[in-house]
């Protein structure tokens, strides 16, 4: 089964440090990978696509075939960062799979 | 429009009662899904359109859940007898396929926070 899996409901660090959001998934083919976030009171919104390769607010994502994983990574937390982050699978080119979400917390 | 418009964006209801959720997705967006999104599940797919067909309509959880689409754009998702534990928030997302725009991601709307009291 085609499944995404965000092991951490909840992380909480400090300004500053280095943040991980992991995120591991199980598919046959070759993955598409996504990372949703969802500020304070706005709308879901696409955060990165591992196509891409890109960096977007500090964020990067690399895709781990050998350990399915596509973990969400920023060096130095901010603030803003506070979220709730969704993982997202593109399965059979129809619709996205989502993980369950990490809800991340910036500690002052 | 220029987003994805969901209406109402809150709605209180007695169990048993039905209701209807309503989207209008972006225009000229082909593909229409529908959402649902609560504590500890995450976000659960629930339905699929393209056009005014629905390929994919695997996520409803029982008969009692029912969505169609009409003129390729609005979508109605329809909730019969409503129970407590359809208390959630109800997203809805469009993307332009055509364009294989859903490598690109969805556009999502702000939601409808059912609560069945």
């Amino acid at each position: 089964a085609q499944r995404v899996t965000q092991p951490e409901k909840l992380l909480s660090v400090f300004k500053g440090a280095p943040v991980e959001l992991k995120c591991n998934y199980s598919y046959s083919g070759s993955p598409e990978l996504f990372w949703y976030v969802q500020y304070s009171r706005q709308r879901l919104q696409l955060l990165l696509r591992h196509i891409s390769r890109e960096s977007i607010k500090g964020f990067t994502a690399d895709l781990n075939k050998g350990e399915t994983s596509f973990h969400l990574k920023k060096p130095f937390a901010q603030e803003e960062d506070s979220a709730m982050y969704y993982c997202a699978l593109l399965q059979g080119a129809q619709k996205l799979v989502f993980g369950q979400g990490t809800r991340l917390t910036i500690n002052p | 429009g220029a987003g994805v418009s969901q209406s109402p964006s809150n709605k209180v209801t007695e169990k048993g009662k039905d209701v209807e959720l309503r989207c209008d997705p972006i225009s000229g967006h082909t593909a229409l899904y529908w959402y649902r999104q609560s504590l500890g599940q995450g976000l659960e797919f629930l339905i699929y359109f393209q056009g005014n067909s629905a390929p994919d309509k695997s996520g409803l959880p029982s008969d009692r859940f029912s969505a169609e689409r009409t003129g390729g754009s609005v979508s109605t998702l329809t909730i019969q007898r409503t129970q407590q534990e359809d208390s959630a928030v109800y997203l809805c997302a469009s993307t332009n396929k055509e364009r294989a725009g859903l490598r690109y991601g969805y556009t999502f709307g702000s939601g409808t926070r059912l609560t069945v009291v």
